[in-house]
């Protein structure tokens, strides 16, 4: 079974502009969530999403937005792209039971530098 | 809240020497806990999981975890280390389709 991917690996992104990262999911996920990974703050989770609606938020700006398709596909958004949001972006697919048991398997992230 | 605390940032073996990661949960309730591996450059990959079936878990690479109740702990540990184990170590809890990560061990292996 594939794992989960993320493209693109690596962005390269100026102040005030918006990047969309994407996600595919293990097939047999249907919950996708975000975390960022930064030297200062480490692993910090950003949002969840199943059935295509947003089931749990981490404590973020608005300007860092998601959604999910019907597939299980998910794209996160960053809008007004500030030299903080540089980080590797790490989306995680479960099956999404809702049960803390549940796994989360990662894929291998997208490294986003802003200058 | 559910958190977990990593001792130690930082830790330094020489080959085959043990390996002990130490990890503390803070929970009300019986936690879910996880250990992930991360290489440089990579995703985190599932090393191992305790949910509650048996207090000693193995997991992948020769590692494995014991929970401990009575010290609220899931330390992680190996009995001999190998150069390939350089990495970087998270623990986390499950607080609801949401992982909450420790801040991350880094393993060091000295020839």
């Amino acid at each position: 079974k594939a794992g989960v991917t993320q493209t693109p690996r690596y962005l390269i992104k100026t102040r005030g502009q918006q990047v969309t990262l994407s996600c595919s999911p293990i097939s047999g996920h249907r919950s996708v969530s975000w975390y960022q990974q930064t030297p200062g703050q480490g692993l910090q989770f950003l949002f969840e999403y199943f059935s295509e609606t947003q089931r749990n938020k981490g404590n973020f700006p608005g300007r860092f937005s998601g959604r999910q398709f019907s597939n299980s596909r998910s794209e996160m958004n960053v809008s007004t792209l500030e030299l903080g949001d540089s980080a590797l972006y790490l989306c995680a697919s479960s099956l999404g039971t809702g049960r803390i048991t549940d796994t989360q398997y990662f894929g291998p992230g997208t490294r986003l530098t802003v200058l | 809240a559910q958190s977990v605390t990593q001792l130690g940032s930082h830790v330094s073996v020489s080959e085959g020497a043990l390996v002990l990661l130490r990890c503390n949960y803070s929970s009300s309730v019986p936690p879910y806990l996880f250990w992930y591996v991360q290489y440089p450059n990579q995703g985190l990959q599932l090393l191992l999981k305790y949910t509650s079936a048996a207090t000693l878990v193995k997991g992948i690479n020769g590692f494995e975890a014991e929970f401990k109740k009575s010290e609220t702990s899931f330390h992680l540990t190996k009995p001999s280390a190998h150069m390939s184990d350089a990495a970087e170590y998270f623990c986390a809890v499950n607080a609801g389709n949401m992982l909450t990560f420790g801040g991350g061990t880094r393993l060091m292996v000295k020839p």
